[in-house]
């Protein structure tokens, strides 16, 4: 699976935008951009998941890059419930003989009142 | 509701005494797995399973045996727990591989 970066951390006004990059310049044609989260010590929470179209969910939008080596998660609205460790992972879909999600140190995104 | 159930949430116990952890998902997915969480080091994946019966191991399952006897659970075995097993751990259940995968609360061990 494709290497991802994040920044480790990032601040967000309650209320406003949070745009979240991630980095898989090394990505293949047939691996899937995911973004999970983790709040304090839960379990990490799927939010979204693209292979190379914009998608946009209850939770979030996520804007892949044309060249498929970077993509952007977008909260639309912070609040102070969306402060976690966000994940992006990047690997194949429907790989029937391998199953694991490896995550990597993620970005602690901070929203402030 | 659609969820992973794992128990217990907190344990602490001594070294070398058996225990199980159990998880248990209600959403007939197929695949399952366990992961433990350290500081510094992140999530890391133990044992994973394709379907009853179809384990493997993951980047590090020494120290620990699971099963899958049914679909709904995949426990989680320590035969003989040190202090490095210390941990917090994760079951995740998905229909398939690359679908969206199913957390639970997590399990809080200590061992001392």
């Amino acid at each position: 699976d494709a290497k991802t970066t994040q920044p480790p951390s990032m601040d967000c006004a309650e209320g406003r935008a949070a745009n979240l990059p991630c980095n898989h310049s090394t990505i293949s044609g047939n691996e899937y951009v995911y973004w999970y989260r983790q709040i304090h010590s839960q379990g990490p929470q799927y939010i979204i998941h693209g292979l190379k179209n914009n998608e946009t969910n209850e939770m979030a939008s996520l804007i892949i890059t044309e060249d498929r080596k970077s993509s952007t998660l977008i909260l639309p609205h912070a609040t102070l419930r969306d402060t976690a460790v966000y994940y992006c992972i990047v690997r194949v879909a429907r790989r029937s003989n391998d199953y694991k999600l490896s995550f990597g140190a993620g970005t602690t995104v901070t929203v402030r009142a | 509701e659609a969820q992973v159930t794992q128990n217990p949430r907190y344990l602490i116990t001594v070294t070398g005494k058996k225990l199980t952890v159990t998880c248990s998902q209600n959403m007939n997915h197929e695949y399952m797995s366990w992961y433990r969480q350290d500081p510094g080091l992140g999530l890391r994946q133990i044992y994973y399973s394709m379907n009853v019966e179809v384990t493997d191991k993951g980047d590090v399952p020494e120290g620990y045996k699971v099963s899958r006897k049914e679909k709904r659970n995949f426990p989680l075995i320590l035969e003989s727990p040190s202090p490095n097993q210390t941990s917090l751990y994760f079951c995740a259940s998905s229909l398939k591989t690359g679908a969206e995968a199913f957390f639970g609360q997590g399990t809080r061990l200590t061992v001392v």
